[in-house]
């Protein structure tokens, strides 16, 4: 089995930047993905991590420690459309192509 | 073209229905996924087919019972539901083995109400 924590909330200001941290412990990890989920809508893929160090897209990078079992989503310049919920997921080499997702953080952009 | 395509939308059934669930993907993926997301919970995997074939069953109940026609098509069909299962269902597809490190694209998902 595998266990996958984020925080439940986190609110921050328009223009800010929001740390969204993922911790997890799993055996054959084999990647680990942060997806955006508005409400009533789909996941939609934001990046996907599978050595250790920083991933940049944009407005958003994502980290990995393999050996912490630790990643954390970076949104800088936040807009208010980035409230939503940030979904973090791994993938287990033994399971197959099955990825499994953290509870997922509501992240709430005041003016 | 990276759409998952789910049909339809919102589903209303009663408990002695049957209805399936379609999506449809032309990515040329060769795993797609079943999920059940219920309001402000991750989703859920239900089922994981990889070259048409089921790879994964999470254990569901046999009122749900997938179906992989062919490599861009993939259905739930339900009978017998109960209330509790009522959920939005997403179908997702990946590229699969061997590149099994790609992302998962998600559909729009049906939002399905059981009464």
């Amino acid at each position: 089995g595998q266990n996958i924590d984020q925080p439940t909330e986190m609110t921050a200001t328009e223009g800010a930047i929001v740390q969204i941290n993922c911790t997890y412990q799993t055996s054959g990890f084999n990647g680990l993905f942060w997806y955006q989920q508005h409400a009533g809508e789909a996941p939609t893929f934001l990046s996907y991590n599978v050595l250790d160090g920083l991933e940049e897209k944009g407005r958003f990078s994502s980290f990995l420690s393999r050996s912490k079992g630790y990643s954390y989503l970076l949104l800088k310049e936040l807009q208010m459309k980035d409230s939503a919920s940030y979904l973090c997921a791994v993938r287990r080499r033994a399971a197959g192509n099955k990825l499994t997702f953290g509870g997922g953080t509501r992240v709430l952009v005041k003016p | 073209d990276t759409e998952v395509t789910q049909t339809p939308k919102h589903l209303v059934m009663g408990m002695t229905n049957k209805k399936s669930l379609k999506c449809e993907q032309h990515m040329g993926h060769r795993a797609m996924y079943w999920y059940k997301q219920k309001a402000k919970k991750p989703p859920e995997l239900m089922f994981v087919y990889s070259y048409e074939k089921l790879s994964i069953n999470e254990s569901v109940p046999s009122r749900f019972s997938p179906e992989c026609p062919n490599s861009s098509l993939l259905n739930l069909h339900l009978h017998a539901l109960q209330p509790e299962d009522s959920a939005l269902y997403l179908c997702a597809s990946s590229q699969g083995a061997p590149r099994m490190n790609t992302e998962a694209f998600f559909g729009q998902g049906t939002r399905l109400t059981v009464v």
